[in-house]
């Protein structure tokens, strides 16, 4: 199946510090997903996006579905350590069709 | 149910013996996928299904993988012969295609293969 590329695959930050990943896609998708795994669990949606344009906020997360529909941002402002976790992004064409993962991206936040 | 379900949650299994995960989706959802994880990395696509559809299995690494879903529901990924390569999470997650539809998951299932 396709994979998005998401980058960057790993970061590591000083608490306190904005975080900024991005999701791009050769294709054109109708909705764009965001996900935050811990360890040990299943990945948790945080963000869903669904127009082109849309800029979405969830507390300090912050998420733009590009206009160009091949590409998703994701921000996290005022990091702290229980942002420590996989990152992925997802996006898909049309309803009814099939989603597609970004490969991920490690938080580390260091007190 | 309210949530993805899967079980086991944990399988530790002999090498050579086959293995069955069970995922039950969100009640109502049509489409279903099940990924693999291994440690610290990302999702690995298996297999999707969506309602009546044939199911999109590109992404089965081998012959030794299969996946049946009955009745539109419980879906089993079946592993013969584990090796110990295919020791990961598996994940399974399941959606609704509507406009405004995202797709959920279950905890994983964890297989050791020894």
């Amino acid at each position: 199946g396709q994979q998005l590329n998401q980058s960057p695959q790993s970061m590591f930050i000083q608490e306190g510090e904005d975080v900024s990943m991005n999701c791009t896609s050769s294709s054109i998708f109708n909705t764009w997903l965001w996900y935050k795994q811990d360890p040990g669990e299943g990945p948790v949606l945080l963000i869903a996006l669904y127009k082109a344009g849309e800029l979405t906020s969830n507390g300090r997360l912050t998420a733009q579905f590009g206009i160009t529909r091949k590409d998703s941002f994701l921000n996290i402002s005022a990091s702290i350590p229980s942002d420590v976790g996989i990152y992925f992004c997802a996006g898909q064409r049309g309803t009814g069709n099939q989603f597609y993962f970004g490969t991920g991206t490690s938080l580390t936040v260091i007190p | 149910g309210a949530g993805v379900s899967q079980s086991p949650s944990n399988k530790v299994t002999e090498k050579g013996k086959d293995v069955e995960l069970r995922c039950d989706p969100i009640s109502g959802h049509t489409a279903l996928y099940w990924y693999r994880q291994s440690l610290g990395q990302g999702l690995e696509f298996l297999i999707y299904f969506q309602g009546n559809s044939a199911p999109d299995k590109s992404g089965l690494p081998s012959d030794r993988f299969s996946a049946e879903r009955t009745g539109g529901s419980v879906s089993t990924l079946t592993i013969q012969r584990t090796q110990q390569e295919d020791s990961a999470v598996y994940l399974c997650a399941s959606s609704f295609p509507s406009s405004g539809n995202t797709i959920y998951f279950g905890e994983g299932s964890w297989l050791t293969v020894v």
